[in-house]
């Protein structure tokens, strides 16, 4: 059973950059036809994907949000990171790692998704 | 981007309801459509892909259909563990965008 688990802190300053990491168990990050990806969820509000990343490294962001964004993956590790700069109050949120599918060259959606991880913004 | 719009946004219905969810795209989107269900505090769950296909392990009483523009999420028989807020998602282009999200309550 595959399991993604975010971590890193919980209290960012602003301007200061959002660090987050997705450790990957239950199967090898480099199987598969698979995206991962991360996706957020301000308190009480909808969800935003930010970006997603492939083992080969490529990566595709959310044009909102690509200027501030990098995400980077460790394949010996079974990890995945993100990294968003310049944060403000508005970015603070739930973020959320989770695997996309892909099923004959089209996505088969988000299946396997970590816990969640709340992230304020805030001196 | 490509808009989502659900509705209705809030519903309330009873054990045993039929419930139909309808999310309309701004532009054609084929049946790149995907259902979530989330629960409060937990991960968004994958009911539904390709606008009708069920995720393993996903009860029978959820189906979805549609495609281009509109398209529909049904819950047969409403149980108690379905009240909850339910999301579309499409996934024909970049940035995949959700929808605002339906929220199940209990009549």
């Amino acid at each position: 059973q595959v399991q993604l688990q975010e971590s890193g802190p919980g209290l960012v300053k602003p301007s200061q950059t959002l660090s987050l990491t997705c450790t990957v168990s239950g199967g090898s990050i480099s199987s598969g036809s698979y995206y991962w990806s991360w996706i957020r969820q301000p308190a009480g509000k909808g969800l935003e994907w930010i970006g997603r990343i492939y083992t080969s490294g490529s990566t595709n962001y959310n044009p909102s949000l690509k200027s501030r964004v990098t995400i980077s993956v460790d394949t010996s590790k079974n990890q995945f990171s993100l990294k968003l700069s310049s944060v403000t109050a508005a970015d603070t949120a739930v973020y959320y790692c989770a695997r996309e599918g892909i099923e004959y060259s089209s996505s088969s959606g988000f299946d396997y998704w970590g816990q969640g991880t709340l992230v304020t913004v805030s001196s | 981007d490509i808009q989502l719009t659900q509705s209705p946004s809030f519903l309330s219905a009873s054990v045993g309801d039929r419930v139909t969810i309808t999310c309309r795209a701004s532009q054609g989107i084929s049946s790149y459509l995907a259902w979530y269900q989330q629960k409060p505090g937990k991960a968004p769950k994958l009911l539904i892909y390709a606008a009708s296909t069920l995720q393993s392990g996903v009860p029978s009483r959820f189906s979805g259909s549609g495609s281009g523009t509109e398209f529909t999420l049904t819950i047969s028989s409403l149980q108690p563990e379905d009240f909850a807020t339910y999301y579309c998602q499409q996934l024909n282009s970049y940035p995949p965008t959700f929808g605002q999200g339906t929220k199940v309550e209990i009549k």
